[in-house]
């Protein structure tokens, strides 16, 4: 088993529509989480950072995490054809190794 | 700040030949990775340097790649002989203390033929 599972299908979704992605990994020793946003052939820049369970909230993105469950989600409201891009979670135990997800490509149609 | 630099930003080579891929830091940050990318395995870290000391490599495929960093401003990834399974994106991305945010590079598209 992968420690980060991401499905990593495709998504598109209308303007205006709510995306929301996930993840699920195994090791509990993980203690930061992240979502990097990935745009077509640049790398990967963070989008939201979170330490410890609860929600967290960046304008149109939260992040959320259930560390019991060991699952994360990213929404985007009111999603922005500008939104189009790979989504990765990336998980880390602070030893600076992340570990990442396969990505999710989304796509929102004006 | 420039941010992570990263030279070639593409490059195709045939089979066999010595690959060379090359990476500038973030001015200040004391911690480098070299991570490939390909669609079936995802963002996978190579090997992770802190203070210019190789600290885990654990994730260097094989013998055929080798990694640098002489100073605390420049590491090399290297290929030699390169495969046509090497063909990815090779990110190199810095991070300064632990647990904080790592800033990634645009990237080598790496093809071999």
């Amino acid at each position: 088993q992968k420690e980060v599972e991401q499905d990593p299908g495709p998504l598109s979704v209308p303007e205006g529509a709510i995306v929301s992605l996930n993840c699920t990994y195994s090791n509990s020793a993980f203690q930061y989480f992240m979502w990097y946003r990935q745009y077509s052939r640049k790398g990967p820049e963070l989008l939201m950072y979170t330490y410890s369970s609860g929600n967290k909230e960046d304008g149109r993105f939260t992040a959320q995490v259930d560390k019991s469950s060991k699952y994360i989600s990213l929404f985007i409201r009111d999603s922005q054809p500008s939104d189009s891009a790979t989504y990765l979670c990336a998980m880390m135990r602070g030893n600076n190794r992340l570990a990442f997800g396969k990505g999710n490509q989304v796509v929102v149609i004006p | 700040d420039a941010g992570v630099i990263q030279s070639p930003r593409h490059e195709v080579t045939e089979m066999g030949q010595e690959v060379t891929l090359r990476c500038k830091p973030i001015s200040g940050h004391d911690s480098l990775f070299w991570y490939r990318q390909t669609m079936m395995r995802g963002l996978e870290l190579l090997i992770y340097f802190n203070n210019n000391v190789p600290i885990d490599d654990s994730g260097m495929p094989e013998d055929r790649f080798s990694a640098k960093m002489p100073n605390a401003s420049f590491s090399t990834l290297k290929i030699q002989p390169s495969e046509p399974r090497d063909s990815a994106v090779y990110f190199c991305a810095s991070t300064e203390g632990s647990g904080n945010t790592i800033y990634f590079g645009e990237g080598s598209w790496l093809t071999v033929v």
